[in-house]
Order: C-alpha cells, then sequence, then structure tokens
C-alpha cells in the first residue's frame, strides 16, 4: 500500500505570494490533516479534512486554509506569505473513524519564504 | 494554554542500552497518547499508541507507560540500536468533532552510539 504523498518536496517563495501544497492520503483514508513544523514551536496542528469537510481546526491565521476533493485528496493554501510561514508542511491521514488510527505522515513539503 | 512537553531534550545511550524518554501532559480530556519517530527528513512514523484506559503497551522492543494521575508519559526502548537515532514526539489526543486534536511534544533527540 501506498503511503502519505506530499508534492512538491522544496518550495521557495517570495513574501506576499500565496502558495498551495497537495497531498495524497493512503488509499481507503478519510481523514486528512495538515500540520506545520518549525525548530521553534514545534509541530502544530493546521485541520483536518474528512469527508470534503473541516472537522477540526488549531489556532493558525485564516491565511491558511485548506480543502479535501472527493478522491480524499487534499490541499493546503497559505495567502499573503511572511517569513515566519516558513516550514515543514507536514500532511497525515486516518481511516477517521470513530476508533482512530494513528497519523500516517508524508515526508512533508518545506516551504521556504524570502 | 494546554501544552505537552518533554523533560529531557537530547539523550546519548551506547548500543544495547535500554533507552527511556518521558513526556508531561497536561490536558485532562486527553485519552488517547501516541509515541512518533522522526528521522532527518523524513516525516514522523508511529511507534506505539496507548489509551487512557490502559496504564502499560508492549510492541517490539518498545513499551509505553501512562501515568494518569501525574500526567506522564514514557516510551521504553529496549537493547537500543544505531536505527533508533532519531527524534521522538509524544503526542496527546483530544476527543474533538468524532476525530481528534493532536499536541505535539517538542521532541527529545535519541543518539545512539556504536
Amino acid at each position: 500500500k501506498a503511503g502519505v504523498t506530499q508534492t512538491p518536496r522544496y518550495l521557495i517563495k517570495t513574501r506576499g505570494q500565496q502558495v498551495t501544497l497537495s497531498c495524497s492520503p493512503i488509499s481507503g483514508h478519510r481523514s486528512v490533516s495538515w500540520y506545520q513544523q518549525t525548530p521553534g514551536q514545534g509541530l502544530q496542528f493546521l485541520f483536518e479534512y474528512f469527508s470534503e469537510t473541516q472537522r477540526n481546526k488549531g489556532n493558525f491565521p485564516g491565511r491558511f486554509s485548506g480543502r479535501q476533493f472527493s478522491n480524499s485528496r487534499s490541499e493546503m493554501n497559505v495567502s499573503t506569505l511572511e517569513l515566519g510561514d516558513s516550514a515543514l508542511y507536514l500532511c497525515a491521514s486516518t481511516t477517521g473513524t470513530p476508533d482512530n488510527s494513528p497519523l500516517h505522515f508524508g515526508n512533508g513539503t518545506r516551504l521556504t519564504v524570502t | 494554554g494546554e501544552s505537552v512537553g518533554l523533560h529531557l531534550p537530547t539523550l546519548s545511550v551506547q548500543e544495547g542500552d535500554n533507552s527511556i524518554i518521558n513526556c508531561a501532559y497536561s490536558n485532562s480530556a486527553s485519552d488517547y497518547f501516541i509515541w512518533y519517530k522522526q528521522e532527518s527528513g523524513k516525516g514522523p512514523q508511529f511507534i506505539i499508541d496507548i489509551r487512557s484506559n490502559m496504564d502499560k503497551r508492549q510492541g517490539q522492543r518498545v513499551t509505553v507507560l501512562l501515568n494518569k494521575t501525574v500526567k506522564h508519559l514514557s516510551l521504553q526502548i529496549a537493547a537500543t540500536q544505531p536505527g533508533d537515532s532519531a527524534v521522538y514526539f509524544c503526542a496527546e489526543n483530544r476527543p474533538s468533532g468524532g476525530s481528534y486534536i493532536p499536541t505535539f511534544g517538542r521532541g527529545t533527540s535519541l543518539i545512539v552510539h556504536p
């Protein structure tokens, strides 16, 4: 079974631009969640999507948004980029069922904002 | 706010020793706990989990202990190997919207010397 796939692997953007990151979950997984990882703040939860609906949201500004498609693939968008948005963005998938399963992470997209 | 923290940022051991990584959590609503391992350039990988109705769970060479009284979690790795060198995160999970919102510890870097 293929793992969680994130594209692109690396991105360099300029302040003020916007960026879209993509995530393909493990086949059969319906929940996709996104995380920001920085040396200063560690690993922080952004939001979770299940059946094309945002089910949970972390404490990030509205510049961070996402969506999920009918095939469970998800995209995350960051608008009006700031230098502080430079980070590793991780996507994870689970079955999304009540008994829950551990998060299965992709290898992330490294975003650098200059 | 609620937080999860690790007592030791770096743990250095000799190959063959047993390793113990500790984690404190503060949200009493959390009822599901997970340990992840993250190697350089990769996303976190699931190691072992435990639910709040248990105080101990064993896997292959790993054991997780949960003390709800003092809100403490530990990961024990038996016969540590060089391949165990990585950053280890604990995550407490709070039920929300039919899923969980995870809060991650800052991570402990485990260095295994041959």
